[in-house]
């Protein structure tokens, strides 16, 4: 069964520090991964995209790489702020049904100034 | 307007109700998506609409049922619900590359829907 893991389920850090969340799936046969943001109660945007034959992708302070091998993912973020706070969501696709993509749960950031 | 607008936001009703989902996508997507999100599971796709065709219903029950008029407009039309189907609601959408294949999705802010 293919599933997506993530840990921690919640982190709380102190602003200004690098963190990095973890996403890990069972099936390293993926088509391509993406990282979401979710604030409470809203929909869900779009942080990265990172496909099969890539390694890693960046924009600002989000880098998110990709070790298929390993069936791991993980998110930096750098010199975190207040408004990082959110829930983080990996999400898997692995090319069979059109937009099927297996979600892991979560990981819920809390920034403190 | 940009992105995907989802309406209403809020939406409470009886389980006898008829109410209906809106959704708009204004990226010129041609892939359309319902998905539902439960308090402490993981998003559920729901069901999958590809050139204004249906390609995907995950075992979905009949009590939802979708409409997609053209590729720009997604509705989820709703009756005789269950407090169980409480959740939120997400629109999304991405470009299908012509190969089946699912590119970037884009979301809405979700509809939040309460069955009494």
């Amino acid at each position: 069964k293919q599933e997506v893991t993530q840990i921690p389920a919640a982190l709380s850090v102190p602003e200004g520090e690098n963190l990095v969340l973890n996403c890990s799936f069972t099936d390293s046969a993926i088509y391509n991964l993406q990282w979401f943001r979710q604030d409470p109660g809203k929909g869900l945007t779009s942080l990265l995209l990172i496909q099969s034959s890539q390694r890693e992708q960046t924009s600002g302070r989000l880098n998110a790489s990709l070790d298929k091998s390993s069936g791991r993912s993980t998110l930096y973020i750098a010199a975190s702020q207040p408004g990082d706070s959110a829930t983080y969501l990996c999400a898997v696709y692995y090319g069979g049904s059109q937009g099927n993509l297996i979600f892991g749960k979560g990981t819920k950031l809390s920034v403190k100034p | 307007e940009t992105g995907v607008t989802q309406t209403p936001r809020h939406l409470v009703m009886g389980m006898t109700n008829k109410k209906s989902l809106k959704c708009e996508q204004h990226l010129g997507h041609n892939a359309m998506y319902w998905y539902k999100q439960s308090a402490k599971k993981p998003l559920e796709l729901m069901f999958v609409y590809s050139l204004e065709e249906r390609v995907e219903n995950n075992s979905v029950p009949s009590r939802f049922s979708p409409e997609c008029p053209n590729s720009s407009h997604l509705f989820l039309h709703l009756h005789t619900l269950q407090p169980e189907d409480s959740a939120l609601y997400l629109c999304a959408s991405s470009q299908d590359r012509g190969t089946g294949r699912t590119g970037e999705l884009f979301f809405g802010e979700g509809s939040r829907l309460t069955v009494l």
